[in-house]
């Protein structure tokens, strides 16, 4: 089993809908997690973080946390073109990092 | 603030050759992390550094090795280059322990 799931995809939305991409992580002891961006080509940039349950929302992304569920959600509202890259998950375990495989996402206009 | 800095961004190299990457954290930033990232395995974890102590390491021979110098600056190399070593080397700084890691441009490098 991976330390960090996520689905592939690549998940299509339309421009103005909201995206929604998740992320399953193995270890309870997990302590923070993060969402980077990827576009072709280019190295990840961060998106946001969170380390406590709930939603944590900065301009159109919010995070969301459920501990309990081992569960990690990013969701984009109001998607662009300019949205369209990978999404990479990212979960601190005991100071390692471990990355799920990303989700490329695909925003048509 | 400058980011996270790595050199070279490209390199070719043959088979059975060695290459060393450098890598400039973000100022005041003491930990640096090594990924490979290849299209079939995603972002994998090779080490991590801390005020020149390797604290973490992943599942990689030990062709993969790196050190940390006083003022943060990283090096990895890899020895004995094979063809499955092409890829992309990412290193990412952070303040300390469970601190946000910051990517640097990374160096993609092919082996002929």
């Amino acid at each position: 089993q991976k330390e960090v799931e996520q689905n592939s995809g690549p998940l299509s939305v339309p421009e103005g809908a909201i995206a929604s991409l998740n992320c399953t992580y193995s270890d309870r002891g997990s302590q923070s997690f993060f969402w980077y961006r990827q576009y072709s080509g280019k190295s990840p940039e961060l998106i946001m973080f969170i380390y406590s349950n709930g939603d944590k929302e900065d301009g159109r992304f919010t995070a969301q946390l459920n501990k309990a569920s081992q569960y990690v959600s990013l969701l984009i509202r109001d998607s662009q073109p300019s949205d369209s890259a990978t999404y990479l998950c990212a979960v601190n375990t005991f100071n390692k990092f471990y990355f799920g495989s990303g989700t490329k996402l695909n925003v048509k206009p | 603030k400058a980011g996270v800095t790595q050199t070279p961004r490209y390199l070719i190299k043959t088979r059975g050759q060695q290459v060393t990457l450098s890598c400039s954290p973000i100022s005041g930033h003491r930990s640096v992390s090594w990924y490979q990232q290849t299209p079939g395995q995603g972002l994998q974890f090779l080490f991590e550094y801390f005020s020149e102590t390797q604290r973490n390491k992943g599942n990689f021979p030990g062709r993969f090795s790196g050190r940390q110098f006083s003022n943060s600056r990283s090096e990895m190399n890899v020895s004995t280059l094979e063809l499955g070593d092409s890829a992309l080397y990412l290193c990412a700084s952070s303040l300390g322990e469970w601190e946000t890691q910051y990517f640097g441009p990374g160096t993609r490098l092919l082996v002929l």
